[in-house]
């Protein structure tokens, strides 16, 4: 079957624009991650969506950043106003299955200039 | 703070050769703990998980857990040079969200 699907793939946006960011979870998976991998440095945890549940956004490094769940399945990351250091390899999880392990798809490699 | 110590590398091994990868975490509230492969410019992908204390193996893959000492390892028998990747160990939350803290990777090199 299908794995977790993200778009874009690449991203190049100016300081200052909004960018949104998609991921389309593997089908039947309730749990959904985004994760965030900037350059040299290892995958920080955003934000946690559990089916149609609000979501735990205590991972999200400031106001800017929201995402969205719609009916238990897409997920949308918006990044507000970016910045230079918002430049990062953005990934996004789903988690389910027997042996309930996060697989990850391709990510969103987002470049602000 | 939670963290996860990885030695970042890169380990160079000759192919044919085993090759040992070593992570100490802090949380010992963690359960489950899983081995991600991530080569350059990917998404990691899994590996194996092992959540009880001893050894557990997959092919060529062994991982390897002790909770007391809040250690875990992952050996690769009989390394190859598609196995030259950057290496992630994650432990998981023990918490409702289980989200997995990674360390920042162990670069391995497999030489022909």
């Amino acid at each position: 079957g299908a794995g977790v699907s993200q778009s874009p793939s690449n991203k190049v946006t100016e300081k200052g624009k909004d960018v949104e960011l998609r991921c389309d979870p593997i089908s039947g998976h309730t749990a959904l991650y985004w994760y965030r991998q900037s350059l040299g440095q290892g995958l920080e945890f955003l934000i946690y969506f559990q089916g149609n549940s609000a979501p735990d956004k205590s991972g999200l490094p400031s106001d800017r950043f929201s995402a969205e769940r719609t009916g238990g399945s897409v997920s949308t990351l918006t990044i507000q106003r970016t910045q230079q250091e918002d430049s990062a390899v953005y990934l996004c999880a789903s988690r389910g299955g027997r042996g309930e392990t996060q697989y990850f798809g391709p990510g969103t490699r987002l470049l602000v200039l | 703070q939670k963290e996860v110590e990885q030695n970042s590398g890169p380990l160079s091994v000759p192919e044919g050769a085993i090759a040992s990868l070593n992570c100490t975490y802090s949380d010992r509230g963690s359960q489950s703990f899983f081995w991600y492969r991530q080569y350059s410019g990917k998404s990691p992908e899994l590996i194996m998980f092992i959540y009880s204390n001893g050894d557990k193996e997959d092919g060529r893959f062994t991982a390897q857990l002790n909770k007391a000492s809040q250690y875990v390892s992952l050996l690769i028998r009989d390394s190859q040079p598609s196995d030259s990747a950057t290496y992630l160990c994650a432990p998981e939350e023990d918490t409702g969200r289980r989200a997995l803290t990674f360390g920042s990777g162990t670069r391995l090199q497999v030489q022909p």
